[in-house]
């Protein structure tokens, strides 16, 4: 089936320590996006790419890094320069509306990161 | 600038009784208009959509919202409130020139038996 996998669902990491997440869609779209949420909170945008090798700064992009080397992939690095780093983080892809396309966000399921 | 409103944190209601979770945009141009439900843990689920057409749209679970231009408003609703429908619900919106959405802040819906 297509759709976006995110792993892992869960990870704990100690301070000072850089993780990735991975975000991995064969839906074929173009667009795909990094949220962060927090408790009680909406979705803060970190990092989008609407084509692969380029990629754009979010709202929240301090601490952050991403790469887009393929279509398909999307992995977000949660560097230890983040400085609060406890979230759950959403991965989620688009295409353009048209072309029998109507362009909402499909979104991953989700990982859950804790620093210890 | 694009902008979206949910004004309620929270929206309590029976089982049975009609709910409404209430949004309001600010958009450029035409609006693409979404709602998302959230359940604990989970990423968040596509319910419904505005682009053209319409003004009552209907989506997945019975669930149904009403654009309106007048009032920039697109409200989700549905007629008879489950358990099952207690959830996060989000309003988003689509600025096509960037190929960027924007959220409300969440709805909490609490559905009592």
């Amino acid at each position: 089936d297509g759709g976006i996998t995110q792993s892992p669902k869960y990870l704990f990491r100690k301070e000072g320590q850089n993780v990735t997440l991975s975000c991995e869609q064969n839906l074929n779209h173009d667009a795909m996006y990094w949220y962060r949420q927090d408790p009680g909170q909406g979705l803060r945008l970190i990092y989008y790419s609407q084509i692969v090798n380029d990629f754009q700064k979010g709202d929240i992009a301090e601490g952050y890094s991403v790469s887009r080397e393929k279509k398909e992939s999307f992995p977000l690095t949660v560097t230890s320069a983040q400085k609060n780093p406890t979230a759950f983080y959403l991965c989620a892809s688009s295409t353009p509306p048209g072309r029998g396309n109507t362009g909402e966000l499909f979104f991953g399921e989700g990982s859950r990161l804790t620093v210890l | 600038a694009q902008s979206v409103a949910q004004p309620e944190d929270q929206v309590n209601v029976a089982e049975g009784n009609p709910l409404t979770v209430k949004c309001t945009y600010s958009v450029s141009g035409n609006p693409y208009l979404f709602w998302y439900v959230q359940y604990p843990n989970r990423g968040l689920q596509f319910l419904l959509k505005y682009i053209t057409g319409d003004n009552l749209v209907k989506g997945s679970y019975g669930f149904e919202a009403e654009f309106n231009k007048s009032q920039t408003s697109f409200h989700l609703k549905k007629p008879s409130a489950l358990v099952s429908d207690s959830a996060l619900y989000f309003c988003a919106v689509r600025d096509n020139n960037f190929n960027k959405f924007y959220f409300g802040s969440g709805t909490k819906l609490n559905v009592k038996p």
